[in-house]
């Protein structure tokens, strides 16, 4: 079945900066590729997506970038908040089910 | 945020008795699917229905099971045969089970086996 890598699995940023988290899949199959943040205790949301006939893609802060031929995609937020801080999943997808990957946990220091 | 709904919030569950987690949503939507997370392991596919009643088994079915009687409707029994069942359920839908639709969950169950 489909692997995704997800990394780092923290990522500590001052408020401002911005940040980049990349994940890594097996099938060369996926076509789509969202990204959730979820909020301590909270359910997940997508925040973002991207289908694999589009590099790129970006919506006010967040950005997603898709490297098929590398298999890998990055989320990207300019100028964080400190209401940015949660868990991001990537997730993966063909045919089928979505594959998610392990999570980054985003702190965002005032 | 609406349109899918769980309950209860908290479940606490004796070892040896089965339970019951309820998921409905009324977006519509063809698909449903159940996961479950444990800290540092995202989101696991348990059990998956395309349509009504009608079932797959995810990635990590052994020890849960599932009915889909009504579209609205996708509950998960959690049973004494699960040998680690505490965790954060959550429920998703979309609206077919293609791969490019998106998933949208419901505000999860947390189960705790005392």
């Amino acid at each position: 079945g489909e692997n995704v890598e997800q990394h780092p699995s923290t990522l500590s940023v001052q408020e401002g900066d911005s940040a980049v988290i990349k994940c890594t899949y097996s099938d060369s199959a996926s076509n789509y590729f969202p990204w959730y943040k979820q909020e301590l205790g909270k359910r997940p949301q997508l925040i973002i997506d991207i289908r694999s006939n589009v590099g790129e893609k970006k919506d006010q802060r967040i950005a997603v970038t898709l490297n098929k031929t590398a298999k890998h995609f990055s989320l990207h937020i300019t100028e964080t908040q400190p209401e940015d801080s949660a868990v991001y999943f990537c997730g993966t997808s063909g045919y089928s089910t979505l594959t998610f990957g392990k999570g980054t946990m985003l702190l965002v220091s005032p | 945020d609406g349109g899918i709904t769980q309950s209860p919030k908290y479940l606490f569950r004796k070892e040896g008795q089965n339970v019951t987690l309820s998921c409905e949503q009324n977006l519509n939507h063809d698909a449903m699917y159940w996961y479950r997370q444990d800290p540092g392991q995202g989101l696991r596919l348990i059990y998956y229905s395309q349509i009504v009643n009608d079932f797959q088994k995810g990635d990590i079915a052994e020890g849960y099971s599932v009915s889909r009687e009504k579209k609205e409707s996708f509950p998960l029994t959690v049973t004494s045969a699960q040998k680690n069942p505490t965790a954060f359920y959550l429920c998703a839908s979309s609206f077919t089970h293609r791969g490019t639709d998106t998933q949208y969950f419901g505000p999860g169950t947390r189960l705790t086996v005392l």
